[in-house]
């Protein structure tokens, strides 16, 4: 079975820090992908990556930046929290550059900035 | 830009009935379309992912449509549980990298 794990399912952390996601996925896929997900707004592509080192930024990206320095593991960073960013926060990888297959979600971290 | 729409927002139907959701999308370019459900707090479980250029898939009591010059997929379920009560989502895959688009979702509660 395809597993994408994410470091924690809960976080409370106070606005201006530098908080960290983590997710790591364990069927060698070329692409990973960060997803916010609000109430009334849906699923939002914050960044995604399609290879090691490689990203690209998704449709709100403003206030995020990632790292990807081994395929297994895509990082999340919020530079400086703010009470805007709490949420939840979904982890996703597929196959298939080229020709991209199904989308593997971890748990979620459900975050929380005060 | 990629819209996807899914109608009906929520669902409530008794307990064995057979059931259909509907997702529509703008852009008729693309590669997939899968379907996924999420319980309560959950990350997302993917059902079916049909290529574009497939017309259906099947897994169990669940088959998915797509036609893709009408921008339409319909997912049907067979026979609803009380444990099929979950939202379903619908998302569009446009580019190579996977890059995909969602829709709201439609909430569904089946009634024992």
């Amino acid at each position: 079975d395809v597993k994408v794990t994410q470091s924690s399912r809960y976080l409370v952390k106070r606005t201006g820090e530098k908080v960290f996601l983590e997710c790591v996925q364990d069927m060698d896929h070329e692409n990973m992908f960060w997803y916010r997900q609000d109430p009334g707004l849906g699923l939002r592509l914050i960044y995604f990556s399609y290879d090691v080192k490689m990203k690209e930024k998704g449709d709100i990206p403003e206030g995020y930046s990632v790292s990807r320095e081994k395929k297994e593991r895509f990082s999340l960073i919020l530079e400086s929290a703010s009470t805007n960013q709490t949420s939840m926060y979904l982890c996703a990888s597929s196959s298939g550059v080229g020709a991209p297959g199904t989308q593997y979600f971890g748990p979620g971290t459900r975050l929380l900035v005060l | 830009k990629q819209e996807v729409t899914q109608i009906p927002a929520a669902l409530s139907v008794p307990e064995g009935e057979n059931l259909v959701l509907n997702c529509s999308f703008t852009d008729s370019a693309i590669y997939n379309l899968q379907w996924f459900r999420q319980d309560p707090g959950k990350g997302l479980t993917s059902l079916l992912l049909i290529q574009s250029s497939q017309r259906e898939q099947t897994s169990g009591r669940l088959n998915a449509s797509l036609d893709k010059s009408s921008g339409r997929s319909t997912l049907y379920i067979a026979a609803s549980q009380p444990g099929d009560s979950a939202t379903y989502l619908c998302a569009v895959t446009n580019t190579n990298a996977g890059k995909s688009t969602f829709g709201d979702g439609t909430t569904l509660t089946v009634k024992p």
